[in-house]
């Protein structure tokens, strides 16, 4: 069974940082690519950012690109989200999630349980 | 950017209704959609994905259909535990884009 634990939330100042991790278990880690994907409150979806299996290629959304970095250590199956110059506008819960993919498509089959960023004075 | 439009924002419907969600493209975007549902205070779950084809454990009554910029998602005799809020996501290019969900809402 896929599992996908996130840890690292939590309340911080505008300017700040926060390093979000996601440990996996019950599937090839190395395999698969791995995302980040947030939901403010009552809002919809964003997607974050995405890192392939072998960690060669990152894709950012604009809305975080220079502020956030993706990362994964295949050898600890965890992937994370260091998070810089936070603004009030990335208070979200994030989820981590695993990707499936076919011919260039990417999509989410298995999601974390979500670590809420409050960033705010 | 690839822009997804969904509708409606929300529909109140009975159990045992049939419901359709669409979503448009702003580009063509082939069959690269997905549909996710979700529960409050819970994360998405993968119903559907490249338009048509089902998430393993997907009961048959959930249906997806279109392609290039026009999309739906079907509900046939709604069950309970169907109210949940329904979004869209494009799969094609990067960045990955999801609408603004539907909420299904028990009439």
């Amino acid at each position: 069974e896929v599992q996908l634990l996130e840890s690292g939330g939590g309340l911080v100042q505008p300017g700040g940082s926060l390093r979000l991790s996601c440990a996996a278990s019950g599937f090839t880690f190395s395999s698969y690519g791995m995302s980040w994907v947030r939901q403010s409150p009552g809002k919809g979806l964003e997607w974050v950012s995405a890192i392939t299996g072998s960690a060669i290629s990152t894709n950012y959304a604009d809305s975080v690109k220079g502020r956030f970095t993706i990362s994964r250590d295949n050898s600890k199956n965890t992937v994370s989200l260091q998070m810089n110059s936070l603004r009030a506008e990335d208070t979200a819960v994030y989820y981590c999630a695993k990707e499936d993919s076919y011919e260039g498509a990417n999509w989410f089959d298995s999601w974390g349980q979500g670590t809420p960023v409050t960033v705010s004075s | 950017d690839v822009q997804l439009t969904q509708s409606p924002s929300s529909v109140s419907a009975s159990v045992g209704d049939r419901v359709t969600i669409t979503c448009r493209a702003s580009q063509d975007i082939s069959r690269w959609l997905a549909w996710y549902q979700q529960k409050p205070g819970k994360a998405p779950k993968l119903l559907i994905y490249a338009a048509s084809s089902f998430q393993s454990g997907v009961p048959s009554r959930f249906s997806g259909s279109g392609s290039g910029t026009d999309f739906t998602l079907t509900i046939t005799s709604l069950q309970p535990e169907d109210f949940a809020t329904y979004h869209c996501q494009q799969a094609n290019s990067f960045p990955i884009t999801f609408g603004r969900g539907t909420r299904l809402e028990i009439k």
